[in-house]
């Protein structure tokens, strides 16, 4: 297993274009996280998967936001309408079911708005 | 009020000495588990250590430990004979059992100085 991978790893887009990126969990992980983190911060959690389901999503999240796991895989996170204030680190994590599991991070994505 | 907050934004230490980095948490979940993860400048979250509420020891994995103060809640990360390469950023995070989200604080950069 290779871990949790994110592709792109950078995405340079301009502002009002959209964006879509992928996160490749742990293969047996059936829980996965968007975060999203700023130079400075911790990662803000934006949304939550169990298998396909989405179970959570952040309050603070723009309806510009939307994310998917159509087969309880692969996850998509998508921005559309992209504004520079949305220029972060955007990181995928998973983990098992277990009680209390730790999370495994992928390396991210860096979005930048310009 | 913040779930998690580490006081302080930047650490120094002399290379083989201990360090110890704050985290105080907020909740009136009883059970909860506690994790410290490292950010090297490479940008991925590394996992360090889990101390869960109901857990009568202290965590330790190598050189890291948890000083787990319940009734001061407060979850402090140490780390002993400190290496050139801990230097990084480190992020505390808290997950409730009430929920599947984790909460991160703002993290603590340390520096270790040669």
């Amino acid at each position: 297993d290779t871990g949790v991978s994110q592709d792109p790893r950078h995405k340079i887009t301009k502002r009002g274009q959209n964006v879509t990126f992928r996160c490749d969990p742990i293969s047996e992980h059936n829980r996965l996280y968007w975060y999203r983190q700023t130079l400075g911060q911790g990662p803000e959690f934006l949304t939550y998967f169990q298998n396909e389901a989405q179970l959570e999503k952040s309050r603070l999240l723009s309806d510009r936001f939307s994310a998917e796991r159509p087969k309880g895989s692969f996850s998509t996170l998508e921005i559309q309408r992209t504004e520079q204030g949305d220029s972060a680190m955007y990181l995928c994590a998973s983990r098992s079911g277990l009680h209390y599991n730790e999370q495994f991070f992928g390396p991210g994505t860096r979005l930048t708005v310009l | 009020a913040q779930k998690i907050t580490q006081t302080q934004p930047g650490m120094f230490v002399q290379e083989k000495e201990a360090v110890t980095l704050d985290c105080t948490y907020d909740t009136s979940d009883p059970s909860y588990g506690l994790f410290w993860y490292k950010q090297p400048s490479s940008g991925e979250m590394i996992f360090l250590i889990y101390q869960g509420s109901y857990d009568q020891q202290n965590a330790t994995e190598g050189r890291y430990s948890l000083n787990f103060q319940k009734a001061r809640k407060s979850a402090n990360l140490v780390i002993s004979a400190s290496q050139l390469g801990d230097s990084a950023m480190y992020f505390c995070a808290m997950r409730e059992s009430t929920g599947n989200q984790f909460y991160f604080g703002t993290g603590t950069s340390l520096t270790v100085i040669p």
